[in-house]
C-alpha cells in the first residue's frame, strides 16, 4: 500500500530539546515535503526535497533544519523548539512531474511547552 | 507570488442540500488546481484535481469542480451533502509539486441533520 508514514504521531516536549520527527514513503518519490498547519492560515510549507541531497526553504523554514540521505527519508529537526513551534506537521510526497497529485502522511500533533 | 483565498471560513449547510465551496487564486503561469479534504484528526485527501482540458472535473465522493480562467477561480461543488461530508475543505495551487505549491487557509464546512 503506498504510504508517507510520520512519527511521531502526538508528542509534547519541552522548550529547547531537540526532536526529530521522521518520515518515510514507500513510492520511490524523488519530491519530499514538510508542512505545517496552524488554525486559519492552512498549510504552509517548512522545507522541499527534489532529490536525494537536494532541499530547499519553504516559505516558514525558521527553526527547522531537514536532511535527505535517502530518497525515502525526510526528517525534520527541530534544534531548539519554542512553543511558537506547536503545530500540526505533516510530510509530503510527490512523483517528479509537474502537477502531480501530493501523498500526505497523516500529521503530527507537536506541543511545545 | 501566488496566493490562494476561500473566502468563506465556515459555512454551514442541511444535508440533502447542495454546497459550494469558493476558490480564488493568483498564479503567473498556468496553474494545476487542487481540492484535499481533511476529516477531523486526519491527514489530507485529495478529491480532485484539475491540470488541464475540460474545465470541469470530476472528483471523488460526489465532488465536482470547475476551473473558470476568467475568474481566477475553482470552486468545490456537491449537488447533495452528506453528514459524513463535514470536514475542512482546502483549495491549493502550484506547478510544481514542491516549489510553489500553495495551499488555501481553508473552510470548514458542518452539516445539519
Amino acid at each position: 500500500e503506498a504510504q508517507v508514514t510520520q512519527n511521531p504521531r502526538y508528542l509534547i516536549t519541552v522548550t529547547g530539546k531537540k526532536l526529530t520527527v521522521t518520515c518515510s514513503q514507500n513510492m520511490n518519490h524523488e519530491y519530499m515535503s514538510w508542512y505545517r498547519q496552524d488554525p486559519g492560515l492552512g498549510l504552509r510549507q517548512i522545507y522541499y526535497s527534489m532529490n536525494v541531497e537536494v532541499t530547499d526553504k519553504g516559505d516558514v523554514p525558521e527553526g527547522y533544519k531537514v536532511s535527505r540521505k535517502e530518497k525515502r527519508n525526510f526528517p525534520l529537526i527541530l534544534e531548539s523548539p519554542s512553543p511558537n513551534q506547536t503545530s500540526l506537521y505533516f510530510c509530503a510526497s510527490s512523483p517528479g512531474d509537474s502537477g502531480n497529485t501530493i501523498y500526505f502522511g497523516e500529521g503530527s500533533w507537536l506541543t511545545v511547552v | 507570488a501566488q496566493s490562494v483565498t476561500q473566502p468563506d471560513i465556515h459555512i454551514t449547510v442541511s444535508e440533502g442540500a447542495s454546497l459550494e465551496l469558493r476558490c480564488n487564486y493568483s498564479y503567473g503561469a498556468t496553474p494545476y488546481l487542487f481540492w484535499y479534504v481533511q476529516s477531523p484528526g486526519q491527514g489530507l485527501q485529495l478529491l480532485l484535481k484539475y491540470f488541464s482540458g475540460d474545465t470541469l472535473v470530476q472528483g471523488i465522493k460526489g465532488f465536482e469542480a470547475e476551473f473558470k480562467r476568467s475568474q481566477s477561480s475553482f470552486n468545490l461543488r456537491k449537488p447533495s451533502v452528506h453528514w459524513s461530508d463535514a470536514a475542512e475543505y482546502f483549495c491549493a495551487v502550484g506547478a510544481h509539486y514542491g516549489q510553489n505549491f500553495v495551499f488555501g487557509p481553508g473552510t470548514r464546512l458542518s452539516v445539519l441533520p
